[in-house]
């Protein structure tokens, strides 16, 4: 079954320095979205990317994030300056098309740790 | 916010039936139901959606009132493996849209061996 991968698994950044999350969708998927969970709460939308554009983003999602597709296969995340507020797992989720009969695929994760 | 209301958290002994209730009395006519779950962090994985009929495939079966205003996702014999967070969400679903999931606290379902 085809499956979203994420890298890396768990990654430890000081507070302040920038990270990239990476997620290799599904490869004929046209949707892609991050997602977060900050331990024992909910998992909480961030951005939604379709075209080569963002298409919705949560009030989450300031000026420190940003998202891109820089070679057509791999989906990234970006936070420019980690604040210890960010600690969370972070999923990249993937969809063929919109539409009652497609499902979201997610990855398996990262978790970030900003110490 | 989430539109949907669900117990916390549920017990169920292995290998019997695990049936996980979900209100969601503010749904309208376009809204489907959806069931996913999150197994100890894991992201989370699609089981099942439904309009207004039942619906049952390799994983689970979906009932859902007459009225629409409440769900029942069936676990017909449920294993330790399932012990996971179940997340109900009502979603209107259309295409040209890009629709984000909005989840819930969900159910704490946990298997007793």
């Amino acid at each position: 079954e085809p499956e979203v991968t994420q890298t890396p698994s768990h990654q430890v950044t000081q507070m302040g320095q920038e990270v990239i999350l990476r997620c290799v969708p599904i490869s004929n998927h046209l949707y892609f979205y991050w997602y977060r969970q900050i331990l024992g709460q909910k998992v909480e939308f961030l951005v939604s990317f379709y075209n080569n554009e963002i298409s919705e983003k949560s009030e989450i999602f300031d000026d420190q994030f940003s998202v891109e597709r820089p070679d057509g296969s791999n989906f990234t995340l970006k936070i420019r300056s980690t604040k210890l507020e960010d600690s969370a797992m972070y999923f990249c989720a993937t969809r063929l098309d919109t539409g009652s009969v497609y499902g979201y695929t997610f990855g398996s994760g990262t978790r970030l740790t900003v110490v | 916010d989430a539109k949907t209301t669900q117990p916390p958290s549920m017990d169920c002994a292995e290998g019997r039936a695990a049936n996980l209730p979900c209100n969601h009395s503010t749904i309208s006519g376009n809204e489907y139901v959806y069931w996913y779950r999150q197994i100890h962090s894991q992201g989370p994985q699609y089981i099942i959606h439904g309009l207004k009929n039942n619906e049952t495939n390799e994983m689970a079966s979906l009932i859902i009132t007459e009225d629409r205003k409440s769900s029942t996702l069936i676990l017909p014999h449920a294993t330790l493996r399932d012990t996971a967070v179940y997340y109900c969400i009502v979603q209107w679903d259309y295409g040209g849209a890009t629709n984000k999931l909005i989840f819930g606290t969900g159910t704490l379902l946990a298997v007793q061996p």
